[in-house]
This record gives structure tokens, sequence and C-alpha cells, in this order.
């Protein structure tokens, strides 16, 4: 079993819809999760982490943990062309190395 | 704002030749990464490096080696490229101070070996 799991779509929705990216991943030691997005042709960025379980919220994002199943989420609401992107979950527990999702490839259509 | 350059944006080698790509933080991290990316794989981790001359393997260090002389740079080199290795090289930077050690990432080299 992969570490961590995500499906990489792709994902076509129209513009206004709200967006669920999901990972699940296997190892207890995870503290910290992370959504990276990146555009075509560049580097990922980070979006935004949440500590342990939880939500997070910023703007039209909400980052979701629920240890106790070891599923992360993403949400997006009111979703804009500008959206379009591959997004990545990324996780890190112990160390300063993260281990990457797959990625998921969202295409908001105007 | 943290910047990460790669020397290249896209480059072509030969099957054999030997390749260095060249990476430069500019926010004096202590820690330097490198991945490829593939579809349908994600982010490997080829090597990382948390000091000066310091380096540790990663997922997949077979056919690559690693060189950091100074802070900022890190230098990612194929001693002999093969097709198998073409793909998209990307580097990234962190403090030592965490967690999290948020990761920022270089634009990328797109490497095709022929």
């Amino acid at each position: 079993q992969k570490e961590v799991e995500q499906d990489p779509g792709p994902l076509s929705v129209p513009e206004g819809a709200i967006v669920s990216l999901n990972c699940t991943y296997s190892n207890s030691a995870f503290q910290y999760f992370m959504w990276y997005r990146q555009y075509s042709r560049k580097g990922p960025e980070l979006l935004m982490y949440t500590y342990s379980s939880g939500n997070k919220e910023d703007g039209r994002f909400t980052a979701q943990v629920d240890k106790s199943s070891k599923y992360i989420s993403l949400f997006i609401r009111d979703s804009q062309p500008s959206d379009s992107a591959t997004y990545l979950c990324a996780m890190q527990g112990g160390s300063e190395k993260l281990v990457f999702g797959k990625g998921t490839k969202l295409t908001v259509n105007p | 704002d943290v910047k990460v350059t790669q020397s290249s944006r896209y480059l072509v080698k030969r099957t054999g030749e030997k390749v260095f790509l060249e990476c430069v933080q500019d926010m004096d991290h202590e820690n330097m990464f490198w991945y490829r990316q593939d579809p349908g794989l994600g982010l490997r981790l080829i090597y990382f490096s948390y000091d000066v001359k310091m380096k540790e393997k990663g997922d997949i260090p077979e056919g690559y080696s690693v060189s950091r002389e100074k802070k900022e740079r890190f230098s990612l080199i194929l001693e002999s490229a093969s097709t198998n290795q073409t793909s998209m090289y990307l580097c990234a930077s962190s403090l030592p101070q965490g967690p999290p050690y948020e990761q920022y990432f270089g634009p990328g080299t797109r490497l095709t070996v022929t």
C-alpha cells in the first residue's frame, strides 16, 4: 500500500461548482497535511496546511483532516477558471521530508 | 519572497552524456531537495541536502549524484544520461525550523534524453 493515495482525475467542473479533492494515507506518524497547487509548466506552491485533525479555511478554500480515517480533503467553493491546476496533497511527520500524492488535475470550465 | 531558480527550463541531451542541473535559492535555506515528476508517478525524491556538503539519498537515487559546495546552490548530476531519465526535475528548499517544513519549489527543468 502506498503511503499516500490520491485520485489523479482528471476532474472537470463548471465555473461556480464546489470541488472536492481527497487523499488517503497509511502512516500514522503524519502530523502536517499540506495542499500544493501546480499550474502548468510551473513548480508547486503551497496553498495551505493543517496540523493534526480539524478544518482550516482560507477564502474559498477549506482543508479538512480526519486522522481517525486517515483521510484529508480540500474543498474549493465557487470555483473559477483560474483554479485550473494540478493539486497535490503532501504529508509530513518527524522529518523535513514531504510525502506527496500523485496529484489531481482540475479543470474549471467557464 | 523566497526565490528558487533552476538553470534551464528545457534541456535536450544525448544518451551517455553527463548532465548537470543547477538550483539556486536566495533565502539562506539549509535544506534543499531534488525531485523528478512523471505522469502517473507524481513527485519522487531523488536526493536531499540538509547542509553544505551533506546529502542523503531519497527514494530513487540510482543513476544520480548531487553536489552542494555552497549553501545556496544544489546541483543534480546525471553521470551517464539514459532515456528513462527523461522527466521534469524540480528543486526545492526549506528552512530547518519547523514543523512544518514548508518547501519552496523552483519552476522545474524539463529534460529530454534522446
